[in-house]
Formats: structure tokens, C-alpha cells, sequence
């Protein structure tokens, strides 16, 4: 199985400071089909489920804001919030989709300093 | 608009089973896969499984072979989840979640609102 592995397991930003979430794969889940990395990001707020935010590893997501962009390649990821905002507190989530089991990381929790 | 809606919450005794249906909507039901989610309180988020609507065939993770099934019928365009023998840790939120590549090997992009499974005596 692909182990995902984030850091940090939390942080504290300031209003409009950028956010930065890091993202490690066990293996590579670049797909050589499409030479596109099988690396996803969900926000989850509490009592909601996860919100789908990017795929491909830095495609966004059809209404999701431009301040979050993804990237990285291979095995090593990152998720940026590039000016947070107050309703970014939430807990975010990569996740390997290059196939079974899909394998999630064990998520970082983002508040507001 | 892609809906995915899932039946409601259930408390179950500890080596009994628990059913949860889950209904697409906005979209051609036998055209894309569907995983199943859960996330113990407070805990991050485990694959169960993936079931293709068209075909029936699954895939669901090691831990749960044997005691997890996910059926479909197409005549009510309609995914089933059924866990047994449960347990106490079994407590949970179950998601139904949509694959966003028709050839099953997606994203998650669209959740169903979860099904609560509290498992106690």
C-alpha cells in the first residue's frame, strides 16, 4: 500500500499570511499513461464531508478559489494557501488516487493565528 | 448538479451488520465508480472499497475482505454497503463518494452527506 504522509500535523497563520502543507508518498504515484501525478487535496470543515480541492497534483477544482494551488511531483507534494482566509480554517487531506487502496494522509489541521 | 444521497444514521449491537444505501443523482448512474469512505469520530479518512454500478465487480481493502460487501442495482440506480460482524470500533461516519475518471482510477469529487454507525451495546 502507498503510505501518504503530511506535515505539519497542524498550524497557525495569520489573516492573509500563506499556508503551506507538505505531502509525502511512500512510492511514486506519477501515472505514465498521462505522465500526470494521481495526487489529490480535500478540505474538511467540521460536520461537513471532505470538499474536493485539487487533483492531477495542481488541477483545481471547478469553484475553488485561486488562492489554493497544488504542486509537486513524484512523491513529494504541497498544497499552499497562498492568503488565508477565515473560512480556510478547516482540516486538509492528500490522497493518492493511482489506485487501490486509495490511501490518504493523516491530515493537517489549519487554524487562525 | 452531481447528489449523492445516503440513507440515514443507525446504532447497531456489537457482531451484528449494518446496511447503508446511497442514491446518485445529476448524472449517468452506471458511468462512474463509486468508493466507500469512513472516518471514526475525531480519526481521518480509511477506503473501504470501490464498486463499478455497471458491472457489479469490486475491489474493497484487505482489512475489511470478508465482512464488507457493496452491491448495486441498476434498476434504482442505487449503491449498497454492508459491513458485519461489527464492533465497537467500527463507529463511524460512512461516505459514499463518486470517482471523477469514468475509469474508476479518480479523485473523489462529489460526497454524500454520510451515514452515522454507532456500534455499541
Amino acid at each position: 500500500d502507498i503510505v501518504m504522509t503530511q506535515s505539519p500535523d497542524s498550524l497557525a497563520v495569520s489573516l492573509g499570511e500563506r499556508a503551506t502543507i507538505n505531502c509525502k508518498s511512500s512510492r511514486s504515484v506519477l501515472y505514465s499513461f498521462n505522465n500526470k501525478n494521481s495526487l489529490a487535496w480535500y478540505q474538511q470543515k467540521p460536520g461537513q464531508p471532505p470538499r474536493l480541492l485539487i487533483y492531477w497534483a495542481s488541477t483545481r477544482e471547478s469553484g475553488v478559489p485561486d488562492r489554493f494551488s497544488g504542486n509537486g511531483s513524484t512523491t513529494d507534494f504541497t498544497l499552499t494557501i497562498s492568503s488565508l482566509q477565515a473560512e480556510d480554517v478547516a482540516v486538509y487531506y492528500c490522497q493518492q488516487h493511482y489506485g487501490t487502496p486509495r490511501t490518504f494522509g493523516q491530515g493537517t489541521k489549519v487554524e487562525i493565528k | 448538479q452531481v447528489r449523492l444521497v445516503q440513507s440515514g444514521a443507525e446504532v447497531k449491537k456489537p457482531g451484528a451488520s449494518v446496511n447503508v444505501s446511497c442514491k446518485p443523482s445529476g448524472y449517468t448512474f452506471t458511468r462512474y465508480y463509486i468508493h466507500w469512505v469512513r472516518q471514526a469520530p475525531g480519526q481521518g479518512l480509511e477506503w473501504l472499497g470501490i464498486i463499478n454500478p455497471s458491472s457489479g465487480a469490486t475491489n474493497d481493502a484487505r482489512e475489511f475482505r470478508g465482512r464488507f460487501t457493496m452491491t448495486t442495482d441498476t434498476s434504482t440506480s442505487t449503491v449498497y454497503m454492508e459491513l458485519s460482524s461489527l464492533r465497537s470500533d467500527d463507529t463511524a461516519v460512512y461516505y459514499c463518494v463518486r470517482d471523477g475518471e469514468i475509469t474508476g482510477l479518480g479523485w473523489f469529487d462529489t460526497w454524500g452527506q454520510g451515514t452515522l454507525v454507532t456500534v455499541s451495546s
